[in-house]
């Protein structure tokens, strides 16, 4: 079964703090993990994404690293913020097609 | 450029009716797919067109179903409602379904 696990379910970092959340998948044919950010009553907008060739990615306070040896991937939010509360979900998609299994997705909640 | 647009955004059904959601894609963009986003079960996937023809399909009974125009709009269906299918449903455009994809605000329905 495809699937992707993401933890923790819920997290509290004070501002100016360091947010961790970490996925893990097991189906070897997905070739694309993007990170999506979801504030209540909207969509999930992408926020930063990798492909498995590359060990990390880094988009402003936004890093992405990826280990395929471990299929495991994590996204890193730097110096976060208040503004940075919503729930965030990893995905991992095959090369071709548009078909995303998500994680289960992380509350994100940041004290000021 | 205007995003991806769902209509209704609320909808209000009885068990046992059908329900039919609409989805207009970015402009260009060929490829919509279908989620279903409720708190027990995360985000899944429904199904993917890209062209007019489905590509894949979830793990979904038969009572969901689909189509896509020839002008890339999408249609789901939801036949003989329960009251498990009450979710916040997703529509996500990509252009050639590798790329990007961007999702609507969804459309909430209640089934009661």
């Amino acid at each position: 079964q495809q699937q992707v696990k993401q933890s923790p379910q819920s997290l509290i970092v004070q501002k100016g703090g360091i947010s961790i959340i970490n996925c893990a998948y097991e189906n070897t044919a997905f070739d694309y993990f993007p990170w999506y950010q979801q504030f209540p009553g909207k969509g999930p907008a992408l926020l930063i994404a990798i492909r498995p060739d590359v060990s990390e990615k880094k988009e402003g306070r936004f890093t992405i690293s990826f280990n395929k040896s471990a299929k495991q991937f994590s996204l890193h939010i730097m110096d976060s913020q208040p503004g940075d509360s919503a729930t965030y979900f990893c995905a991992a998609r095959p090369y071709a097609g548009n078909m995303l299994t998500f994680g289960g997705g992380t509350r994100l909640m940041v004290k000021p | 450029k205007a995003g991806v647009t769902q209509t209704p955004r609320y909808l209000i059904k009885t068990r046992g009716q059908q329900v039919t959601l609409s989805c207009s894609p970015i402009s260009g963009h060929r490829s919509v797919s279908w989620y279903q986003q409720t708190p027990g079960q995360g985000l899944q996937f429904l199904f993917e067109y890209f062209s007019e023809t489905q590509r894949n399909k979830g793990n979904f009974p038969g009572r969901f179903s689909g189509r896509q125009f020839s002008n890339s709009r999408s249609e789901m269906n939801v036949s003989t409602l329960e009251l498990g299918d009450s979710a916040l449903y997703l529509c996500a455009s990509s252009l050639a379904g590798i790329s990007q994809a961007f999702f609507g605000q969804g459309t909430r329905l209640t089934v009661v």
